[in-house]
């Protein structure tokens, strides 16, 4: 069965400084995707950035990039000159390619963005 | 504005009580799930609709049940409301493009509480 392991429940960073959070994975597909998701104290789920197993180029969204290392089942996301508006809760999830494959997710990391 | 709309966004109920929670979508997605989020356990799926007409167990069912009203709705009802079920239960939507999934939209989510 696939999981998905985030092993930093808690990170700090300073504002305008750069941040990796960390997210592992365990599948013996070859196609599948890989997702971000934030989630602020609003509690509202935001989709953050997405990356295609297939594409070795790394996704970015503005401030937002990975690093999609696909031999060893890591997918990283580097949030770039953090705002006080990056603290949330962020978390990876993987999902199957194929029809109505359902979301794997991890537990979760917590981010704060300290002034 | 675009996206999942649930109702309501507290509640508390007594033991024993029953209670439904509303989902609409208006992006015209086929699939829509139910989640439930506990502190260090991430999010779990309870109940997932692939397509108008279906529904499905998800990982945490017992207690609960659904309906797929219709392609747009898909409420989550308790029948017999249990402190367990005191929780934080998140809507979702989704779309595929052939065998290509685009991610997941989020209600805003409920709190519920159970005494």
């Amino acid at each position: 069965a696939q999981t998905v392991t985030q092993s930093q429940p808690e990170m700090s960073v300073q504002e305008a400084e750069t941040v990796t959070l960390s997210c592992t994975y365990d599948t013996s597909e070859n196609n599948y995707y890989l997702f971000w998701y934030k989630q602020p104290p609003s509690r509202q789920m935001i989709l953050v950035i997405r990356q295609e197993a297939y594409k070795q180029q790394n996704a970015t969204e503005n401030r937002f990039s990975v690093n999609f290392q696909k031999a060893a089942k890591s997918f990283s996301l580097k949030i770039s000159d953090s705002q006080l508006g990056d603290t949330a809760m962020y978390f990876c999830a993987f999902q199957e390619a194929g029809n109505n494959r359902k979301l794997i997710w991890g537990l979760g990391t917590s981010l704060a963005v300290n002034p | 504005n675009a996206g999942v709309t649930q109702t309501p966004k507290f509640q508390v109920l007594k033991t024993g009580q029953s209670m439904t929670l509303q989902c609409a979508q208006d992006m015209n997605h086929n699939s829509m799930y139910w989640y439930r989020q506990d502190p260090g356990m991430g999010l779990r799926l309870i109940y997932y609709s692939a397509s108008e007409g279906t529904t499905d167990k998800g990982e945490v069912p017992n207690g609960y049940n659904v309906s797929r009203l219709n392609k747009r709705e898909f409420s989550l009802r308790l029948e017999s409301a249990a402190p367990s079920q005191t929780s934080v239960y998140f809507c979702a939507s989704s779309e595929w493009w052939g065998f290509f999934p685009y991610g997941y939209t989020f209600g805003s989510g409920t709190r519920l509480t159970v005494v």
